[in-house]
This record gives structure tokens, C-alpha cells and sequence, in this order.
């Protein structure tokens, strides 16, 4: 079945970039995506790239999505103390409107 | 709009009481789900729902009941809560166009069973 992996927790000082890894097994999947998720909230929508592009960017955020070894990763550049939160990776695979997470990765920003 | 609002945010119950969660969208959307999130284990799909009147089962439905009446309420049910429930409940919303599902989440609901 689809399954989607994040590691749990990822720790940066401030100015520095973060990269947030994500795999995923559903290869037919059309959308990945990724949401924030600030505390006592609930989840946000980041960004989402279309599997046919390599990279997306948008402001400080850059998506690169590699299709072949099935990996997506966010990256933030100029992290700031607002960015922490936990953030997950979720692809739509083959789901009619469903999407499956991942367990979610804590970004945590130092100053 | 409002988007997608959810009642109660905090709830307690005792082992075997019921509950309604209440979830509603005003953003005309087809789509509706419910989740569950607890520590490290990301979110888990209860029920969804992709227009009134029709509800299907997600990943870990058991215990709970779902009804879409109309487009804009989704209210999860829980009958006979059980200390396996205690967790923060999402309800969202969204439209699938092309297989773009982008996902609208209400604040949560956590509930803790005892």
C-alpha cells in the first residue's frame, strides 16, 4: 500500500536553510504536497508541485521532487524563528481526493 | 468565509460516554474528511466523504460513525468512547479537480477519554 516517510525531528540556527526529506511509494501519485503545522493548529498548506516538474519555487521555499528514486524535499532558505513548526509531506497517489501523510517532521529554529 | 470550523475544541470523556464532533465548511466544497493525530504518527483518515450523502471508510474508522446530510456539515460521531480515542481530531475540506486535492483543515478538537 502508499506509505510516506519523514524523519521526526530536524534542528537549524536562524539564517540557516533547512531541508526536509520525504519518500513516498506511490509512484501513479499526480500531486505531493506540503503542510505546516504550527502549534495547537491545524495543518496549512505550504506548496505543491505536479509530478511532472523536478522543482518548484516559491519565495524562500524550493520543492525538488526526484520521480525516479521517489523523493520530495522542502526547502526553506533564510529560516526564521516562525518557521518552526512541524511540517509533512503528503502525496495524493491513486486515492479519488485522498491523501496520505507522513508522520511529520519537528523543525525547530535556534536563534 | 469562514472556512472550515470545528466544535468543540477541547472536550473530556468519561470511558463509554458519546459525543458528536461537530465540522462545517463554507467554502462549497465536495470533499470532506475526518482525521486523527496523535504524537509522532502524523494523521490518520477516520471517514470521508465526497458529497452529501455519501461516506466511505478511511484507515481507522472503527469506533466511529460519520453522516453528510448536506454539503457544508460533517459531524463524526463516537459511540462507547474507549481511552484509545484521547487524540486531536481534524475535519477538512477541499475539491478534487484533476487530481489536485488541496486540503483545507479546521483548528481541531482534542478529546481525552478517561
Amino acid at each position: 500500500g502508499e506509505d510516506v516517510e519523514q524523519s521526526l525531528f530536524l534542528s537549524v540556527r536562524e539564517g540557516d536553510s533547512s531541508v526536509i526529506n520525504c519518500t513516498y511509494t506511490d509512484s501513479s501519485s499526480t500531486y505531493l504536497y506540503w503542510y505546516k503545522q504550527e502549534p495547537g493548529a491545524g495543518l496549512q498548506l505550504l506548496t505543491y508541485i505536479f509530478s511532472n516538474m523536478d522543482m518548484k519555487q516559491d519565495q524562500r521555499l524550493t520543492v525538488l521532487l526526484n520521480k525516479k528514486d521517489k523523493h520530495l524535499s522542502l526547502r526553506i532558505a533564510d529560516t526564521q524563528t516562525g518557521d518552526s513548526a512541524i511540517y509533512f509531506c503528503a502525496e495524493s497517489g491513486n486515492q479519488g481526493g485522498k491523501l496520505i501523510f507522513g508522520q511529520g517532521t519537528e523543525l525547530s529554529v535556534k536563534p | 468565509n469562514a472556512g472550515v470550523t470545528q466544535t468543540p475544541k477541547f472536550r473530556i470523556l468519561k470511558i463509554g460516554q458519546s459525543m458528536t464532533l461537530q465540522c462545517a465548511q463554507d467554502m462549497n466544497h465536495n470533499y470532506m474528511y475526518w482525521y486523527r493525530q496523535d504524537p509522532g504518527m502524523g494523521l490518520k483518515l477516520i471517514y470521508y466523504s465526497v458529497g452529501a450523502g455519501i461516506t466511505d471508510k478511511g484507515e481507522v474508522p472503527n469506533g466511529y460513525n460519520v453522516s453528510r446530510s448536506t454539503t457544508e456539515d460533517f459531524p463524526l460521531r463516537l459511540e462507547l468512547a474507549a481511552p484509545s480515542q484521547t487524540s486531536v481530531y481534524f475535519c477538512a475540506s477541499g475539491r478534487n479537480l484533476a487530481g489536485e486535492t488541496e486540503q483545507y483543515f479546521g483548528p481541531g478538537t482534542r478529546l481525552t477519554v478517561t
